[in-house]
């Protein structure tokens, strides 16, 4: 059974950093491509970042872009995600997703169940 | 980037009854790389449709997706109550990423 579980995520103050983690198990994780999507209260997804099987190919939204990083460890089957200089916009719930087929322009089959990110003073 | 609208904002339906719901993209999405998620309250999205319309697993055949180009449509042919969610198109296949419509809430009439 394909799990994927978020953790890292909290209150944090303006400006201040925070790194979120997915932990993937029953599949090869190494195979396919991640992604991280966000939900702010009350509103629709947004895609944040993507990153192929081998870190080859990497893309951030242009919100993010210069401020979070994106990452991952085959090793430990696990993907991250290095949130700097937060803004209270990036007030959200950070969804951890598999893609479906290996490419990086794949759709998203599985979904983990997220972790709050509040930025607020 | 691909700018996702979809239309309506929120569809009133009974059960029973067919839902067409629409998602119109800025630009032409290369090879159909368009797909379509459900979100119930307080779950994560689940995959419908891809490839603009190629069911995911488990997805019940009341569910079929239509369209190319720049224009996409995802239909509930009868509604079954389990069906009212908010549906998001996505597409994937353009620089840098992904991007998602604003949602269409199908609620119960």
């Amino acid at each position: 059974e394909v799990q994927l579980v978020e953790s890292g995520g909290g209150l944090v103050q303006p400006g201040r950093s925070l790194r979120l983690s997915c932990a993937a198990s029953g599949f090869t994780f190494d195979d396919y491509a991640m992604h991280w999507v966000r939900q702010a209260p009350g509103k629709g997804l947004e895609w944040v970042s993507g990153i192929s099987w081998n870190s080859g190919s990497i893309g951030y939204a242009d919100s993010v872009k210069g401020r979070f990083t994106i990452s991952r460890d085959n090793a430990k089957n696990s993907l991250y995600l290095q949130m700097n200089s937060l803004r209270a916009e990036d007030t959200a719930l950070y969804y951890c997703a598999k893609d479906k087929n290996g490419g990086f322009s794949e759709p998203f089959d599985y979904w983990g169940q997220g972790t709050l990110v509040t930025v607020s003073s | 980037e691909i700018v996702l609208t979809q239309s309506p904002g929120t569809l009133s339906l009974s059960p029973g009854e067919r839902a067409t719901l629409s998602c119109r993209a800025s630009q032409s999405v290369s090879s159909s790389y368009l797909a379509w998620y459900q979100q119930k309250p307080g779950q994560a999205p689940r995959l419908l449709i891809y490839g603009a319309s190629s069911r995911a697993t488990g997805i019940p055949d009341r569910f079929s997706g239509s369209g190319s180009g720049t224009d996409f449509t995802l239909t509930i042919s009868r509604l079954e109550p389990e069906d009212f969610a908010v549906y998001y198109c996505q597409q994937y296949g353009s620089s840098p990423g992904s991007t998602f419509g604003q949602g269409t809430k199908l609620e119960i009439k």
